[in-house]
């Protein structure tokens, strides 16, 4: 049971450059969000999805894009990213059916430095 | 909006002594959820502890405990027997209750914690 997988975990990127955050679940979870990480911050909330097919913005969503095509896959993309995105991303995923209910359970997050 | 506060950026314990971590939090939600998570240099965020605003009971989980004032709106973690491998990062977070507000945790800023052997 690999919980949530997040890839890469760590990426330099340029500013101007495009990419995409991966993220997975294979524990059946409705419920998936990003998280940004600041130092002195804590972690702010991105975008989050309800389930497939829907996804809503959080606290910071600028400068980002996600889709939820499947149950399993979440991904964040950075369309130009910009050295103000340099940061550690979190995915996370919860459920309110399942056992556990109301925890989310994190992936080990993505290390991002824009230059 | 809810906001969480830890106001204490650092603090440091002896290990196998007791340490307090505070949590304030301003919401107008009745029911809602509080947790603590840890994140250790390897940066998982790892929970610690989970009490939901209608059960007046403080969860306890192992050495740590809480103290959940909800009229004070207050969220405190108690460490007994501090242990070297409790050295970290520790969060206070809230989730209102309801469907769709599962994805949505708001956290505090963070508290660094040094347990000196």
């Amino acid at each position: 049971n690999a919980g949530v997988t997040q890839t890469p975990k760590f990426q330099v990127l340029k500013t101007g450059q495009s990419m995409t955050l991966q993220c997975a679940q294979d524990m059946n979870h409705e419920y998936m969000s990003w998280y940004r990480q600041d130092p002195g911050m804590g972690l702010r909330l991105i975008h989050y999805s309800v389930g497939a097919g829907i996804t809503d913005q959080g606290e910071v969503p600028n400068g980002y894009n996600v889709s939820r095509s499947t149950t399993e896959d979440f991904p964040l993309r950075l369309l130009s990213a910009a050295p103000s995105q340099t940061s550690v991303y979190f995915c996370a995923s919860s459920s309110d059916r399942l056992a556990g209910a109301n925890v989310l359970t994190f992936g080990a997050g993505s290390r991002l430095t824009v230059l | 909006a809810q906001t969480v506060t830890q106001s204490q950026p650092e603090m440091s314990v002896q290990e196998a002594e007791t340490v307090t971590l505070s949590c304030t939090y301003d919401t107008s939600e009745n029911n809602y959820y509080l947790f603590w998570y840890k994140q250790p240099p390897s940066r998982q965020m790892i929970l610690v502890i989970r009490q939901e605003a209608y059960k007046q009971q403080n969860a306890t989980e192992n050495r740590f405990s809480v103290n959940f004032q909800k009229a004070a709106k207050s969220f405190s973690l108690k460490i007994s027997d501090s242990q070297l491998g409790d050295t970290a990062m520790y969060f206070c977070a809230f989730m209102k209750h309801g469907t769709g507000a599962n994805s949505k945790l708001t956290f505090g800023k963070g508290i660094t914690l040094s347990v000196r052997p």
